[in-house]
């Protein structure tokens, strides 16, 4: 299975941006990545996903490397309650199959 | 819109007892996962049903585990008996089924115990 690095921990100050790194160098051509947040005590939320091209919505961005072996989740303005665990995911194309690793704990300070 | 619902919330036994979580997953959602997460750690995927048919259970412990999902809607996953290994957050999630790289939405989970 293709797997990603993630920083374990980060922080911010609130009303700036973020930059959560994620590093997946064995990625294959077919794989898309997903990024999701888990907030305490609560199940992981979708974030945003993307193969190739960079992608923007309302709750954040990301950005792909052209080889595709690293890629960054863009929060622009950070709040208190964007504090949680991110998770990086390698989606293959042909299935649903979601693999977490341990993701990057984002503290937001005011 | 209801997003999917899980009890118990919370659960403390003792191990070598019995177990089960019931999952009711967003309206109109073929694709339904139980997921396990032991603390510090991401979910890890224990089943993956479509409608009433299991299409991945290759990490479940199936001499323990054990998961339905009887009419295609609502699931449960039972654990018989409990060791203190299985103490972790069980999450489902479900998702509309059919089209790929679809979001999956989760429950808040059920906290269990093991003592």
């Amino acid at each position: 299975d293709a797997k990603t690095t993630q920083p374990n921990s980060m922080e911010s100050n609130e009303e700036e941006p973020v930059h959560l790194p994620c590093n997946h160098s064995t990625i294959s051509g077919t794989d898309y990545i997903h990024w999701y947040r888990q907030l305490p005590s609560q199940g992981p939320e979708y974030v945003i996903h993307g193969l190739t091209s960079n992608v923007n919505n309302r709750m954040a961005s990301l950005a792909i490397a052209e080889d595709r072996k690293s890629s960054t989740l863009i929060l622009h303005r950070a709040t208190l309650r964007d504090a949680a665990v991110y998770y990086c995911i390698l989606r293959p194309d042909d299935n649903n199959d979601m693999r977490f690793g341990a993701g990057t704990r984002l503290t937001v300070k005011p | 819109e209801a997003g999917v619902a899980q009890s118990p919330r919370y659960k403390i036994i003792e191990k070598r007892q019995s177990v089960a979580f019931w999952c009711n997953p967003i309206s109109g959602h073929a694709t339904l996962y139980w997921y396990q997460q032991i603390l510090g750690q991401g979910p890890k995927l224990l089943i993956q049903f479509q409608n009433n048919g299991v299409v991945d259970d290759s990490q479940l412990p199936k001499d323990r585990f054990s998961a339905e999902r009887l009419k295609g809607v609502d699931s449960t996953l039972k654990i018989q008996p409990a060791k203190l290994e299985d103490s972790a957050v069980y999450l489902c999630a479900s998702s509309l089924g059919g089209q790929d790289n679809e979001k999956l939405f989760f429950g808040s989970g059920t906290q269990l115990s093991v003592l």
